[in-house]
């Protein structure tokens, strides 16, 4: 199947600090990417569509300053949490749709942990 | 602080048997269904997938079986193994746009 990196993994970070998380899409390219956001033992909740070129669509209850999307090229879209506080800490997940087939392929995530 | 969330069904197998994993739907205007592993602290990974216009589709050791009627989904794991153990979420896809709506998640768990 296609190939989703997220990267880091893992961020711990002190409170009121900015965290980027990148989404590459390896080969393939996805004109339309999707964060999520999950709590423990709980599903995934979609947060975001990012399309490239264009800005990024929110859901209901997701602050859209809060949670910036970039996704400035066909591989790449990057979530930036700002200010993060520990409310924020939550593993993030990232996912694109493949052109040819519509199939969806998730990273490997993100947890946050925000001190 | 202590967070407040839901707790996961969890379906308890003996390894070798076969395992059904259930769903239910909301939306009846969904037309792509699929199943997703999530393993702990890793992404969603795809299992299999079915359209609306078909009933059942396998794969090796996994069939999914869709019933319209009354909007559920099920994933049957044949020969269950300890790698299995995960938790399964089914999703559902609309006719209009992308995105892609999760169910809760169940627990599989795999006793040796």
């Amino acid at each position: 199947g296609a190939v989703v990196s997220q990267h880091p993994s893992w961020v711990i970070c002190k409170s009121g600090t900015s965290v980027k998380i990148e989404c590459r899409s390896l080969d393939f390219q996805a004109t339309t990417m999707f964060w999520y956001r999950q709590f423990p033992k709980q599903s995934l909740m979609l947060m975001a569509t990012s399309n490239e070129g264009s800005k990024a669509t929110y859901e209901q209850g997701v602050e859209k300053d809060k949670f910036l999307i970039n996704h400035a090229s066909l591989t790449l879209s990057t979530l930036t949490v700002t200010s993060a506080h520990p409310e924020d800490s939550s593993f993030y997940i990232c996912s694109a749709l493949t052109g040819a087939n519509e199939k969806l392929f998730f990273g490997s995530g993100t947890q946050l942990s925000v001190l | 602080g202590e967070s407040v969330g839901l707790h996961l069904p969890t379906l308890s197998v003996q390894e070798g048997d076969n395992s059904i994993i259930n769903c239910a739907y909301s939306n009846s205007a969904s037309d792509y269904f699929i199943w997703y592993k999530q393993e702990s602290g890793k992404g969603p990974q795809f299992i299999i997938d079915i359209r609306s216009n078909m009933d059942k589709r396998q794969g090796q050791r996994v069939t999914v079986l869709l019933n319209k009627t009354v909007k559920h989904l099920s994933l049957q794991i044949a020969a269950t193994q300890p790698g299995d153990s995960a938790v399964y979420f089914c999703a559902e896809k609309g006719n209009a746009g992308n995105m892609l709506t999760f169910g809760g998640g169940t627990r599989l768990m795999v006793k040796p």
